[in-house]
């Protein structure tokens, strides 16, 4: 148990589809992170958030859009789809910006159809 | 650009025979260096951090090192249960965010 919870861990969807993924972080930190990783590829950073500011958007497409509402809540919603998108999406968090040891959950599989 | 090169991509050991996986990064700067395991179907679980070349850290089987242009990660005598992907990871100074290499998949066989 890493204190950093992803729901749902799986979930197919086809491309029409809206659907939503939660991070909740019981760390008492500051920052929350997306990262999407695909097979045999490095991890993509998509969003960060400081404070529940967004302070980077790694040019991810609109068809993803993030929500922090508090700093232990965080939240990715999907729209339009694409099969390319199927990934694991892993929420991490970490205690500031600055103090960079993030400490990850255990990610959603996502397989858009 | 911040960059960060694994390898091997794979690396398949029997139980006891010791070895090394390499992160070799470019910054500009480097405010630190971190290792993580990842089992399938899980997130990363945090190993390490290494913030100056000549630094060594050590946990169980395990020993990470620095030096100006990569990282060493020392597995000795190795286990079945240590079998995971090892993700290295570059923090360079004034940046936000981790740059992630692809990772080594290592197999320790019975």
């Amino acid at each position: 148990e890493t204190g950093v919870t992803q729901t749902p861990r799986h979930l197919v969807m086809g491309m029409t589809n809206k659907k939503s993924l939660k991070c909740e972080q019981h760390l008492g930190h500051n920052a929350m992170y997306w990262y999407k990783q695909s097979a045999k590829k490095p991890l993509e950073l998509m969003f960060v958030y400081s404070l529940e500011e967004r302070v980077e958007n790694n040019s991810v497409p609109s068809r993803f859009s993030p929500e922090c509402p508090n700093s232990s809540h965080l939240f990715l919603h999907l729209h339009t789809l694409q099969p390319e998108d199927s990934a694991l999406y892993l929420c991490a968090s970490s205690q500031e910006l600055a103090v960079n040891i993030q400490y990850f959950g255990a990610g959603t599989r996502l397989s858009v159809l | 650009e911040d960059q960060v090169t694994q390898s091997p991509e794979a690396l398949r050991l029997q139980e006891g025979e010791s070895s090394s996986l390499n992160c070799s990064y470019t910054v500009s700067g480097l405010r630190g260096l971190f290792w993580y395991r990842q089992d399938p179907g899980k997130g990363p679980e945090f190993l390490f951090t290494l913030y100056s070349a000549g630094e060594e850290k050590e946990k169980e089987r395990l020993k990470a090192t620095l030096t100006k242009k990569e990282s060493f990660l020392h597995i000795t005598a190795p286990k079945p249960e240590d079998s995971a992907t090892y993700l290295c990871a570059v923090q360079s100074r004034g940046a936000q965010k981790l740059v992630f290499g692809q990772g080594t998949r290592l197999t320790i066989n019975p």
